[in-house]
């Protein structure tokens, strides 16, 4: 099966700039999840969908933060403004919603803010 | 709450070593628990998974046993390669809150030729 997708791999801004970033998960997943993963630490969730409502997104710092998924199937996660702090890789994963099953994750964007 | 514990790292081992990487957890509920690998610049990759206590789960090489007594998950690898040069994250997944998962920190392994 395709895997989870995600676009760009790689951008640089500058503070204060706004940044897009796109996901499109595995065809059936009803869950998918965007991650913030700062170097040498682990996955923090920022939101969870399922379908296209939110479940969680007690970790989007909402002031700067916004996420969508259009028809339950593809997302995007906005910045505006960035932060120097909000330097990252930002992952989508999607999985069935039966926690019997793992994730599977997109490769990710490097997100640099200069 | 629910919080995943790993072992810290970085773990650094020679090549054909033997492999633990210690991975506890506390949770409310019967968790499903899983291993994930992640390659440089890669996004994570389930390695591994089991979904009830003394399950065992296996790929690459790689074993965990779900110990519900110990509350542990422990990922071990008989023989490493240097390409089972990673970082392991442990997790685990409930039924509830929409399966929502609790990732540790990270176990960063270097094998050495």
């Amino acid at each position: 099966e395709a895997g989870v997708a995600q676009s760009p791999r790689y951008k640089i801004i500058e503070k204060r700039q706004s940044v897009a970033f796109w996901c499109n998960p595995i065809s059936g997943h009803a869950t998918l999840y965007w991650y913030q993963q700062i170097l040498g630490q682990g996955p923090k969730l920022l939101i969870q969908f399922q379908n296209n409502g939110v479940v969680d997104d007690s970790q989007l710092p909402k002031d700067r933060f916004s996420a969508e998924r259009l028809k339950g199937v593809d997302s995007t996660l906005k910045i505006q403004p960035a932060k120097l702090e909000d330097s990252a890789v930002y992952l989508c994963a999607s999985s069935p919603t039966d926690a019997r099953y793992g994730y599977t994750f997109g490769s990710g964007t490097r997100l640099t803010v200069v | 709450g629910n919080s995943v514990t790993q072992m810290e790292g970085p773990v650094t081992l020679s090549e054909e070593a033997f492999l633990t990487i210690n991975c506890t957890y506390t949770a409310t509920g019967y968790p499903s628990l899983f291993w994930y690998v992640q390659y440089p610049g890669e996004g994570l990759q389930l390695l591994l998974k089991a979904t009830k206590a003394d399950d065992k789960g296996s790929n690459k090489g790689f074993e965990a046993t779900y110990r519900k007594e110990t509350t542990s998950f422990h990922l071990e690898k008989g023989s490493v390669q240097v390409s089972d040069s990673a970082v392991y994250f442990c997790a685990l997944r409930l039924n509830t809150n929409a399966g929502k998962s609790t990732f540790g920190d990270g176990t960063t392994l270097t094998v050495k030729p």
